[in-house]
């Protein structure tokens, strides 16, 4: 049983609707990421939050927005998404961040959210 | 040039066989290195984190050629429940600077 919990697990909206996805980790740790995977592409790293602070975004276009109540969850928020936004969205945490801490480089991921825009 | 590079396969090859994977990076900035699992449709999942002097965890081994940047696994006595994609993952010094390959895909047949 992962750590992770992601939801929902499947998710299919419009371009005109609004929907956020849910992650919560049960393990402690201080660093929560979301990654986005589309087929036959490597994962992207979206954002990266350290201790409710957001500390990494990748360029990610508006439309998504990323919410930190508190070190244990993380949202996605999305409105006016284009089909191309279809994909797996990965939630994922770290003891600390990754690189400024020793053993903080293990990932954990959740099961991920599968997003289909139509 | 993607910064981490992986032969996508599929590599399809019979059980109990011996398969190596190779990733290469292109920043000699790179700090840590792991390989990753993920099976289909799941999330990934920590295989090993790879040393710079090699280390081994059962059938799996991982090397690091910090000359020439590649890190490499080796998996022996391959079993069925091998079958996944192999993701290599490398992390520079900047704290949220981690980048997945693209993944190889592995095929154990019996």
């Amino acid at each position: 049983e992962t750590g992770v919990t992601q939801t929902p697990r499947h998710l299919v909206m419009g371009m005109t609707n609004k929907k956020s996805l849910k992650c919560e980790q049960h393990l402690g740790h201080n660093a929560m990421y979301w990654y986005k995977q589309s087929a036959k592409k490597p994962l992207e790293l979206m954002f990266v939050y350290n201790f409710k602070e957001q500390t990494e975004n990748n360029s990610v276009p508006s439309r998504f927005s990323p919410e930190c109540p508190n070190s244990s969850h993380l949202f996605l928020h999305l409105h006016t998404l284009q089909p191309e936004d279809s994909a797996l969205y990965l939630c994922a945490s770290s003891l600390g961040l990754a690189g400024a801490t020793p053993g903080g480089g293990e990932l954990f991921f959740g099961e991920g959210s599968r997003l289909t825009v139509l | 040039r993607k910064e981490v590079e992986q032969d996508p396969g599929p590599f399809n090859v019979p059980e109990g066989a011996t398969v190596a994977f190779n990733c290469t990076y292109s920043n000699s900035a790179s700090q840590s290195f792991f390989w990753y699992r993920q099976d289909c449709r799941k999330e990934p999942k920590l295989l090993m984190s790879v040393y710079s002097s090699g280390n081994e965890d059962g059938r799996f081994t991982a090397q690091l050629n910090r000359a020439s940047q590649y890190i490499s696994l080796l998996i022996r006595d391959s079993k069925l429940s091998d079958s996944a994609t192999y993701l290599c993952v490398v992390r520079y010094s900047s704290a949220s600077k981690i980048i997945f390959g693209s993944g190889t895909r592995l095929s154990i047949r019996p």
